[in-house]
């Protein structure tokens, strides 16, 4: 079946740091990719999307590029702040419909002054 | 904007009890999903329907129930609930096309002891 891997954390960064959160999949097809953000004692929001390979997804400063032949979706921040500090999810969907995802484990990220 | 709505936010139950979750969504969506979140374990699809009528099973299934009767609800039975149920449920609906976005719920903790 479907699966995310995506690097563990905590990541911990001081602010205006680079930050990179891995995450590969395995599917059968062409899956949609997608970054989840989850803010302490909140549901998910969507960070970014790619709907096909070579599609970059974009927001808040926040990229990242669907690249099939490494079945990669790294995400990636130039200058974190301390207001980025989540729970971050990279996730794939299927036939089934765009609210039935396979997600990976999620990254902590945490950002100090 | 209500968005997607969980009643109740928190609950405890106890072992061998029965409770409904509620889903209840004001975009019209046709599609809604039931996951639940454990540490370490990111979110697993439960239960999932692609419109009233129509549900399906996820990932892990087993003691839930669910039904669609209309488009915008969607509630999750636990029939006689265990410890191991013990987790934060979030519900998701999305639409059949356009819009790629998932949106969830606030979500519920719920403790079985």
């Amino acid at each position: 079946g479907d699966s995310v891997t995506q690097m563990e954390g905590p990541v911990t960064l001081s602010e205006e740091a680079f930050l990179t959160i891995n995450c590969t999949y395995t599917a059968t097809g062409y899956p949609s990719l997608f970054w989840y953000v989850q803010y302490p004692g909140e549901g998910l929001q969507l960070l970014l999307k790619a709907t096909k390979a070579d599609d970059k997804g974009s927001n808040k400063g926040f990229e990242a590029t669907y690249r099939k032949e490494t079945t990669s979706f790294h995400l990636e921040k130039g200058s974190v702040q301390v207001s980025d500090s989540a729970v971050y999810f990279c996730a794939l969907s299927d036939l089934r419909g765009y609210s039935t995802l396979t997600f990976g484990k999620g990254t902590m990220l945490l950002v100090s002054p | 904007n209500a968005g997607v709505t969980q009643t109740p936010k928190f609950q405890v139950l106890k072992t061998g009890q029965s409770m409904t979750l509620q889903c209840a969504q004001d975009m019209n969506h046709e599609y809604m999903s039931w996951y639940r979140q454990d540490p370490g374990m990111g979110l697993r699809l439960i239960h999932y329907s692609v419109g009233a009528g129509i549900t399906d099973q996820g990932e892990v299934p087993n003691g839930y129930n669910v039904s669609r009767s209309t488009t915008e609800d969607f509630p999750l039975r636990l029939l006689s609930a265990a410890p191991s149920q013990t987790s934060v449920y979030f519900c998701a609906s999305s639409a059949r096309t356009g819009n790629t976005e998932a949106f969830f719920g606030q979500g519920t903790r719920l403790t079985v002891v």
